[in-house]
């Protein structure tokens, strides 16, 4: 039972435009969400989290937007640069919960 | 503040042997999480510990296990070893672990032969 799922396994964007990364979850314990960055044979990097007090937090070029009531969270990157290209990951846990749990990662690669 | 460091960086074993991963947290952070990454896979959760006692755990066999330290230090090991076994092992920290922002060390590349 997935309880954190990205749906698209990759996204393709073109350098400069916005790029929008989907995540879904089904747990409505779920309070605190986390989006990492991932290059291959690296560790993830924290990028951006938000919770669920919050229907929206900017750090830089990086936005994260939550809709509660759908059960949905996206980050949004803007413009893209080509180091954006990496595999992210949105991750939520609740208040009673030890641990993260995490989606199956989407590959965003940026066109240049 | 240094960040979570893990040794060795790299690994080669043959199947049936055993190893033993090792995972130093920021300091000050009480929390540490393993992960397993295989290629095309996300993120599979092996276990936490909390002040030297594991608070949760993930759907892995009992030949993967690990333990903390009193200095937060964490250990993991998996014993015969399979050709399945090979992976990016990752470990993170946070203070309390209660859901809070995690931090991941480069990883442990592992490769069975």
């Amino acid at each position: 039972d997935q309880q954190v799922k990205q749906n698209s396994p990759s996204l393709s964007v073109q350098e400069g435009r916005i790029s929008i990364l989907n995540c879904d979850y089904t747990n409505s314990m779920f309070d605190y969400f986390l989006w990492y960055k991932k290059y291959p044979a690296e560790g993830p990097t924290f990028l951006i989290s938000i919770s669920s007090i919050k229907d929206k937090n900017e750090d830089g070029r990086f936005t994260v937007f939550l809709n509660k009531s759908a059960k949905h969270l996206s980050l949004h990157i803007v413009p893209s640069q080509p180091g954006d290209s990496a595999v992210y990951f949105c991750a939520a846990s609740g208040v009673s919960n030890y641990q993260l749990i995490w989606g199956a990662g989407t590959k965003l690669i940026i066109k240049p | 503040k240094a960040g979570v460091t893990q040794t060795p960086r790299y690994l080669i074993k043959t199947r049936g042997q055993q190893v033993t991963l090792s995972c130093s947290p920021i300091s000050g952070h009480r929390s540490v999480s393993w992960y397993q990454q295989t290629p095309g896979q996300g993120l599979q959760f092996l276990f936490e510990y909390f002040s030297e006692t594991q608070r949760n755990k993930g759907n892995f066999p009992g030949r993967f296990s690990g333990r903390q330290f009193s200095n937060s230090r964490s250990e993991m090991n998996v014993s015969t070893l399979e050709l399945g076994d090979s992976a990016l092992y990752l470990c993170a920290s946070s203070g309390q672990g209660s859901g809070e922002t995690q931090y991941f060390g480069p990883g442990t590349r592992l490769l069975v032969l």
